[in-house]
């Protein structure tokens, strides 16, 4: 069975950083595009950023640009984020998406930033 | 960034009837490599989403066949031929042919 599971969302102070991490199994890590997309509960999806196979190219968004980081393990079947410099409209669930010929979703991790 | 407008945002349908979902880009959805990165995503209440539809016509493994997915260029089309208590949710396109990736607005489809 195919499993994305994400960890790291908290409640966070405005400013304060966090760090993401999604663990895949049940199917070839390595070989996929991996995607951190985020949503504010209620509302429409936001594409954050993602990373080739190899991790060789990432990009983020510009909303989170200069404050975002992505990379992954392939030898642990690991996706990291991490943001710095958080404000409240960062304030989301943070999915990790798994992109190729098939597409897998992780179930969210709750980011909340507010003082 | 590619603009996706989908219409319309709300789609009552009875059990057991047709609902269509339009899509149109702000671009050409057409990359250089000939490919038309086109995509449709379905998220029930409370789940992530689940992609259905890739290329703007493909389905996704396990994708029942009552859904199938159409277009060209900047105008796509989700069609569901008989919709049944499982399909209630919001329907979202989304393009990968241009960076920053996006998705279109949502559509509530839920039964009549």
């Amino acid at each position: 069975e195919v499993q994305l599971a994400e960890s790291g969302g908290d409640l966070v102070q405005p400013g304060g950083s966090l760090r993401l991490s999604c663990v895949g199994s049940g199917f070839t890590f390595s070989v996929f595009w991996m995607n951190w997309v985020r949503q504010v509960p209620g509302k429409g999806l936001e594409w954050v950023a993602n990373i080739s196979p190899d991790g060789s190219m990432k990009r983020c968004v510009d909303s989170v640009r200069g404050r975002c980081s992505v990379s992954r393990d392939n030898a642990g079947n690991s996706l990291f984020l991490h943001l710095n410099t958080l404000r409240a409209e960062d304030t989301a669930i943070y999915y990790c998406l798994a992109w190729g010929t098939s597409a897998y979703w992780g179930q969210g991790t709750l980011v909340t930033v507010s003082s | 960034d590619v603009v996706l407008t989908q219409f319309p945002l709300s789609l009552p349908v009875p059990l057991g009837q047709p609902a269509s979902i339009s899509c149109r880009s702000s671009q050409s959805l057409v990359n250089g490599d000939g490919g038309t990165y086109l995509t449709w995503h379905h998220q029930r209440p409370g789940q992530p989403p689940r992609r259905l539809i890739y290329d703007v016509s493909h389905r996704d493994s396990g994708v029942p066949d009552r859904f199938s997915g159409s277009g060209s260029d900047s105008d796509f089309t989700l069609r569901i031929s008989s919709v049944e208590a499982e399909d209630v949710g919001v329907y979202y396109c989304m393009q990968f042919t241009h960076w920053p990736h996006t998705f279109g607005q949502g559509t509530n489809l839920e039964i009549k």
